[in-house]
């Protein structure tokens, strides 16, 4: 069972480049999140989507966009990289209904320069 | 302002004894609450969770307690083994929206020494 899958895992960008995160889910799930996890901050969410072709800002929606034209996809993009968005990103994704158990994907670790 | 915390970054428990998790919120409209445990270089995964209609859920070894009054919550870990070394969030939601979002607090790195 993949359930849900993070590419890459690892990037090293330099300050001003763009590059997209691609999650992708087997669960048919409804709900997709994108968090991203600093040390000291837990994990705070960027976007999220309820629906395919839907997005929503989170917490930390910044310089960052998102987008969900399949259900199973969820694409974080970066269209200018600066150094505060150093980070391990994670995208999640859970279904509809009162169960918020989310399901993690392994994480992204991303580092500006 | 962080409105979920984890006060304590760290703890050590000698294996098979109690590991005792701590967490505290300020918004009294979360009303589910849920324990996530992260190892390394992998993504968190779901423990266990409580509504604010209880004050106890239990699932084998783990048992979280919520006291609304206090805004506190706490995950019990009895036995503790090695395998429970990880770090662990706890995580607060609010029904509302099309969608719950969880606030999670930093985390705590629990540590079992064999």
């Amino acid at each position: 069972n993949a359930g849900v899958t993070q590419t890459p895992k690892f990037r090293v960008l330099k300050t001003g480049q763009s590059m997209t995160l691609l999650c992708a889910q087997d669960m048919n799930h409804e709900y997709m999140y994108w968090y991203r996890q600093d040390p000291g901050m837990g994990l705070r969410l960027i976007h999220y989507s309820v629906g395919e072709g839907t997005t929503a800002k989170g917490e930390v929606p910044d310089g960052y966009n998102v987008s969900r034209l399949k259900k199973q996809n969820f694409l974080l993009g970066l269209e200018s990289a600066a150094p505060s968005q150093t980070s391990v990103y994670f995208c999640a994704s859970n279904d509809r209904g009162p169960n918020e158990k989310l399901f993690f994907g392994s994480g992204t670790q991303l580092s500006v320069l | 302002d962080q409105q979920v915390k984890q006060n304590s970054p760290s703890l050590s428990v000698q294996e098979g004894r109690i590991s005792i998790l701590n967490c505290d919120y300020t918004n009294s409209m979360f009303d589910y609450f849920l324990w996530y445990k992260k190892y390394p270089a992998e993504g968190p995964t779901f423990l266990i969770s409580i509504s604010s209609i209880k004050d106890k859920n239990e699932d084998g070894r783990f048992t979280v307690f919520l006291n609304k009054s206090a805004k506190h919550l706490s995950l019990h870990i009895v036995p503790s083994q090695p395998g429970d070394s990880a770090v662990y969030f706890c995580a607060a939601s609010i029904s509302s929206g099309s969608a719950r979002q969880l606030t999670f607090g930093s985390g705590t790195q629990l540590t079992v020494l064999p």
